[in-house]
């Protein structure tokens, strides 16, 4: 099945620092959608942008998604200690009734 | 505010033992889903649900089965619990009918499971 892909798998930054990291999948999709997870919890919806939108924003959060090169970035801004955890994109298919897809992940750590 | 309840936050069982995990949602949405998240690996399908009574296979649905007798809750079971089913497991729940176009996911804490 289809699936994102992060990269880097880990992410080490200091405090106040710009944290950036990217998603590739490999079907056209309806939207990408951002998700973050705290060690040992479930996952917690972020951003979403669909297939026709090029950017967006939430807060400190910017998503941009490029689908001619089946790419999104998830940037985040001023980090703080608060936001170590796990980032994952999520894809789903642009026909069909499929479900979301998950990436591996990347594993952020802001040092205060 | 949506929200996902997992019958357990750890569990442990024993080799050969039926295991249920149950999920509830309060939120009448009509999909529901299980994962499984490990290191390395992500997290990945083992089936969903997209109505009361209906089931479908995601990637790994070996040694699972599901059950959705209520709208809200959606349990996953498995038959006979092996130590590689040793894993976290994330149910998740999306809004609306015709798809799942457009719209989030929401998930419960997650079950940390370990069979001995």
């Amino acid at each position: 099945s289809q699936q994102g892909e992060e990269d880097p798998q880990a992410l080490s930054i200091q405090e106040g620092e710009n944290a950036t990291m990217n998603c590739s999948y490999k079907t056209s999709i309806n939207n990408l959608q951002w998700y973050r997870q705290n060690s040992g919890r479930g996952l917690v919806h972020l951003i979403l942008i669909r297939s026709n939108e090029r950017e967006k924003h939430s807060g400190r959060l910017r998503v941009t998604l490029d689908t001619s090169k089946k790419s999104s970035s998830l940037l985040i801004t001023a980090s703080r200690a608060a936001d170590t955890a796990s980032y994952f994109c999520a894809t789903d298919a642009y026909s069909g009734n499929t479900p979301l897809v998950f990436g591996k992940g990347t594993r952020l750590s802001v040092i205060a | 505010d949506v929200k996902v309840t997992q019958s357990s936050r750890y569990l442990v069982k024993r080799t050969g033992e039926k295991v249920f995990l149950e999920c509830v949602q309060d939120m009448d949405h009509e999909n529901m889903f299980w994962y499984r998240q490990d290191p390395g690996l992500g997290l990945r399908l083992i089936y969903f649900s997209y109505d009361v009574k209906m089931k479908e296979k995601g990637d790994i649905p070996e040694g699972y089965s599901v059950s959705r007798e209520k709208k809200e809750r959606f349990s996953l079971i498995l038959e006979s619990a092996s130590t590689n089913q040793t894993s976290m497991y994330l149910c998740a729940s999306i809004p609306g009918t015709g798809g799942l176009k457009n719209t989030e996911a929401f998930f419960g804490q997650g079950t940390r499971l370990t069979v001995v």
